[in-house]
């Protein structure tokens, strides 16, 4: 089941702030975040893991929430290299396996 | 090498030919992932290789769809008489292991175009 992602784009200036959500109908064992530029792979930002544990890099912040089985990821203060799309990928079966959403584009503009 | 590799990053092939895709993952990674993106949208899961076998083959959308993995290391997804509509980029993923809090490298992708 593919998880949904709002806003499907978003507009910022350096230094402003924004925040991408995944939502899902199904309990989820864990969430994998990562944001791809064009024509490139997607890159790992974070995981985040049912009982609160999270691995990533430390200017990037997100959220799980298990009971809502929605997870937010939080752009602080960003930068032009922020630009990309975002995508979140979902563990809905236990099985390591992920689904992804359809993406979210951040542009950042000078 | 230091990344996932895939070859080749063009494929354009006429409706009803066969095509191979090569993924190298990173050297010592045990599982491996293909998944299938079209333009606009996030990376659709294929299939995922635990060493040499295939642990979950659930995502390939019909039996015109193979992947191998022999030695464990590089891995060749087959596509029998393709369609216009198997038209996407195919991405190749590897991890250190299997789990759920092991991260995935991703290469850049093959982009298969059927004309």
């Amino acid at each position: 089941q593919q998880p949904v992602q709002s806003p499907q784009a978003v507009i910022l200036r350096e230094g402003e702030d924004a925040v991408i959500n995944c939502s899902s109908s199904k309990a989820l064992y864990s969430v994998h975040w990562y944001r791809q530029k064009h024509g490139e792979a997607p890159v790992f930002l974070m995981i985040l893991l049912k009982g609160g544990e999270q691995k990533g890099h430390e200017k990037i912040s997100a959220s799980f929430n298990e009971k809502k089985q929605q997870s937010s990821l939080y752009l602080t203060a960003s930068q032009l290299s922020y630009s990309g799309t975002y995508f979140c990928g979902t563990e809905d079966h236990g099985d390591y396996k992920l689904s992804f959403g359809a993406g979210t584009t951040v542009t950042v503009r000078a | 090498g230091a990344g996932v590799s895939q070859t080749p990053s063009n494929k354009v092939t006429e409706k009803g030919k066969y095509v191979e895709l090569r993924c190298d993952p990173i050297s010592g990674h045990t599982a491996l992932y293909w998944y299938r993106q079209s333009l606009g949208q996030g990376p659709e899961f294929l299939i995922y290789f635990q060493g040499t076998g295939a642990a979950d083959d659930s995502g390939l959308p019909n039996d015109r769809f193979f992947a191998v993995r022999p030695e464990g290391s590089v891995s060749t997804l087959k596509i029998q008489r393709t369609e216009r509509g198997d038209s996407a980029v195919y991405l190749c993923a590897s991890s250190l292991h299997q789990g759920r809090d092991t991260e995935a490298f991703f290469g850049q992708g093959t982009r298969l175009t059927v004309v």
